[in-house]
């Protein structure tokens, strides 16, 4: 049964830093690209962050130069640096893995992780 | 804003035939493919139709996808009170980079 376990979230200061993981089980984790999708409370999804198979990592203009995602295979897990967070960033966050290299098919995703930013 | 437009709300009975539609551009929805994914308060998103119109194993046939154009569209026939839940499209956008999402529909179940 493939899994994806977020962990890392809670309150951060403004201009402050958090770090997310996401345990992945239940499938080849090095096989496939993994991502960061979050949500404002009373919001719609939004793309965060791309690794794939081979590192790269891709970022939308709101986050570019503030959040770092990598991975490790050997750990399973991948990973979301956040820095200079911003009130605007309060989401939960999901990771979620896609398939077929289609970076909009989504077809598994982790139950969420609360992150908060405010002083 | 989100990139690809959805209204806010959709309604039916039982006995009809819900529309909930997906109006992107050709650097999004015209040139790629189209998902569907169903949320309930709470919980993480759940992929509901995958390449336009593909159910995943367990996704009951009332649901189905189509795509026309820079729009799609998720078809529900016969909605039950447990389809209620928000409903949100997404595609790859060839300008962005990245995937795009829809702002979500909220459907009601008369």
């Amino acid at each position: 049964e493939v899994q994806l376990v977020e962990s890392g979230g809670g309150l951060a200061q403004p201009g402050g830093s958090l770090r997310l993981s996401c345990a992945a089980s239940g499938f080849t984790f090095s096989s496939y690209d993994m991502h960061w999708v979050r949500q404002a409370t009373g919001r719609g999804l939004e793309w965060v962050s791309s690794v794939g198979i081979a590192g790269d990592t891709y970022y939308p203009g709101s986050v570019k130069g503030r959040f770092t995602v990598s991975r490790d295979n050997a750990r399973n897990s991948f990973y979301l640096q956040m820095n200079s967070l911003r009130a605007a960033d309060t989401a939960i966050y999901y990771c979620a893995r896609t398939s077929y290299g289609d970076y909009a098919y989504f077809d598994y995703w982790g139950q969420g992780i609360l992150v908060t930013v405010s002083s | 804003q989100s990139v690809l437009s959805q209204a806010p709300s959709a309604s039916g009975t039982p006995g009809q035939r819900v529309i909930i539609s997906c109006s992107g551009s050709s650097s999004n929805i015209g040139r790629n493919y189209v998902y569907w994914y169903q949320q309930f308060p709470g919980t993480a998103p759940k992929l509901l139709i995958y390449r336009n119109n593909e159910r995943p194993s367990g996704v009951p046939d009332r649901f189905s996808g189509s795509k026309s154009g820079t729009s799609a569209s998720l078809a529900i026939s016969g909605p039950r009170s447990e389809d209620e839940a928000d409903y949100y499209c997404a595609s790859w956008d060839d300008s962005l980079r990245g995937p795009v999402f829809g702002g979500g529909t909220n459907l009601i179940v008369l």
